[in-house]
């Protein structure tokens, strides 16, 4: 089974709104990190956030992450076209051995 | 910097073939990746290499070998293709073992038939 899950699985917006994705993971974790896919291409890196951290920022998105729930969203503001992607979470496990373990993303539409 | 090269870009295989799927990086980071893509399955980890000279199994490492051949380049052999080996396969790099970003190649496209 997946450690990480993406919500939803789909998700059309319309640009200039705010898109939220949610990621749930099943055991503790060091750091969970998100990805953006443009079709045909691959993953890149978008944040980073570590256990101990509750809330980062970098440009127009904000991630938060709640230990105690295990889960974590991200939030992408004032959508473009161009944000039409899909986004994966991965987490990394204490003692995994430096590996990385993926969702099954989740994809976003930004209708202009 | 060219990043994470992946050759080739996509590859038509028949059953039996073998074939290796060659990953380079230029940025001297430390730890290389090889996932695999499939529909609604997201990124499945097949091997990896924490440090030059050393490689493990990740999720599903059954069909596949692979080499790190130096610290730039990392390479993922099928030994005799499979159908179920259709997918597309992404080769990753990162600095540090630990708590650093992936970069990825594009990706090779590879069907068996």
């Amino acid at each position: 089974s997946q450690q990480g899950e993406e919500d939803p699985q789909a998700l059309s917006i319309q640009e200039g709104e705010n898109a939220t994705m949610n990621c749930s993971y099943k055991t503790s974790i060091n750091n969970l990190q998100w990805y953006r896919q443009n079709s045909g291409r691959g993953l890149v890196h978008l944040i980073l956030i570590r256990s101990n951290e509750r809330e980062k920022h970098s440009g127009r998105l904000r991630v938060t992450l709640d230990t105690s729930k295990k889960s974590s969203s991200l939030l992408i503001t004032a959508s473009r076209a161009a944000d039409t992607a899909s986004y994966f979470c991965a987490t990394e496990i204490p003692g995994a051995n430096s590996k990385l373990t993926f969702g099954k993303g989740i994809t976003l539409s930004v209708r202009p | 910097n060219a990043g994470v090269t992946q050759t080739p870009k996509f590859q038509v295989l028949k059953t039996g073939q073998s074939m290796t799927l060659q990953c380079a990086q230029d940025m001297n980071h430390n730890s290389m990746y090889w996932y695999r893509q499939d529909p609604g399955m997201g990124l499945r980890l097949i091997y990896y290499s924490a440090s030059e000279g050393t490689t493990d199994k990740g999720e599903v490492p059954n069909g596949y070998n692979v080499s790190r051949l130096n610290k730039r380049e990392f390479s993922l052999r099928l030994e005799s293709a499979a159908p179920s080996q259709t997918s597309v396969y992404f080769c990753a790099s990162r600095r540090d073992r630990v708590e650093s970003p992936l970069h990825f190649g594009n990706g090779t496209r590879l069907t068996v038939t």
